[in-house]
Order: C-alpha cells, then structure tokens, then sequence
C-alpha cells in the first residue's frame, strides 16, 4: 500500500551545525504535507507545513524542501540547538472530508554538545 | 495559548476491561480526532469526527472503539474489553477546518498500559 517513510531513523550533528532530515512518500495525491517534532513523554508539536503547489517553504531557522517529481520531503534545520533533539516525524495529508494524516516513521534527531 | 488536553497521562487497566479515555479540544475547532502511536513505532490515525458524527475511521478503529462528544467541550475514545496489543499512547488531535492544507494540534496523549 502507499506510504510515507522516512530514510534514517537516527541522526547525530554537533550543535550549532545543520541537519537535513529527509522523507519519501509514496501517494501521489497528497497534496499537504507537514513536518512535526515530538519530545519524548509529549505529543506531536507542529514545525512547518508546505502545500503541493510550493517546493519550498521557511520558517525561523527550518526550511521545508518538496520534490514532487521524486516523492521527497525534506526538513532543514539550521545553527541546531540542544533542544532540537526530538524525534521528527513527516505527516501528509490527501486532503478532503476529515482526513487523518499518515505519519512516516520518525527520525531521531540527536544534538551533540 | 490554547491547547488539546488529555486526560488521564497515564491509565493502567487489566485485559479485558473497559476503558474510557478524555479529551478537551481547542474551543473554537470543528474536527477531532484520535490517534495511536505504540511504543517505538510511528503515529497510526485511528478516527475523526465532525458535527457529532464518525467521518473518517482506520482498520484500526473496529468495533472495540467508540468515540462520543458527550457534551459540546469533551471528546472521549472508549475501548471496550481492552487486550494486551491495545498499550499505547493515545493522542486527541483537533483543528478548525479539515482536509488539505489543515494543521492539527495535538494533545500530551495518555499513555495506556494493558497488563
């Protein structure tokens, strides 16, 4: 069945470094897609979203990348702190009626001092 | 800011007993939902709900589970006959609209543990 997934599930950058945490999906009629941080005893904490007619969207100090021709989320998370380390979690959504999200997997972002 | 509340953070119950777990979405928000996420996996829709009724359910969501609106402010999920494959975190999520281009917020979750 279609899915969304993500390609690493742990990932370890020394602080004040970038991080790129990637994500593939597999419907091609999602349309809505969002990236979500979740620290560990807490739920889902929304980051950025993007819609299918962009293929890029920033935030403060995350940038959203969508490729459409090859199916691919990615979350770019600039001059990282220590409490950035969480695990992110790419949702999307094909829109209509009240649609749940499909989550991928999860990556664990962990922030070296 | 407001916020999705969960209530209870954790609920430990025995096999085959009932279960009712409560949520509180955002005031103003129209869909709510419930999702599941088991220890160490990713984040599985189970329902939602719109204007009192059942619009979306997973293969998840079978007969053992309900969802009610009991009185315009809370949203609760029961799971009738609990079994041991049911431990998991539980989160309500709401949002004001639905569909594409909808973020839902999500609340702490209760962690239910089935012994």
């Amino acid at each position: 069945g279609e899915s969304v997934g993500l390609h690493l599930p742990t990932l370890s950058v020394q602080e004040g470094d970038n991080s790129i945490i990637n994500c593939a999906y597999s419907n091609s009629a999602s349309d809505y897609f969002i990236w979500y941080k979740q620290e560990s005893g807490k739920g889902p904490q929304f980051i950025i979203d993007i819609r299918s007619n962009m293929d890029k969207r920033q935030g403060q100090r995350v940038t959203v990348l969508l490729n459409k021709t090859v199916k691919h989320l990615s979350l770019q998370i600039a001059a990282t702190q220590p409490g950035d380390s969480a695990v992110y979690f790419c949702a999307e959504n094909s829109g209509g009626g009240a649609d749940g999200l499909t989550f991928g997997k999860g990556t664990h972002l962990i922030i070296q001092p | 800011e407001p916020e999705v509340t969960q209530t209870p953070s954790h609920q430990v119950t025995q096999m085959g007993q009932e279960v009712i777990l409560r949520c509180v979405p955002i005031s103003n928000h129209l869909y709510f939902y419930w999702y599941r996420q088991i220890l160490g996996q990713k984040v599985e829709f189970l329902v939602s709900f719109y204007n009192n009724e059942i619009s979306e359910k997973s293969e998840i969501f079978d007969d053992q589970f309900s969802v009610e609106r009991p009185d315009g402010s809370n949203f609760t999920l029961k799971i009738r006959s609990t079994k041991l494959e049911d431990s998991a975190m539980y989160f309500c999520a709401s949002s004001p609209q639905s569909g594409a281009n909808t973020e839902a917020f999500f609340g702490q979750g209760t962690r239910l543990t089935v012994v």
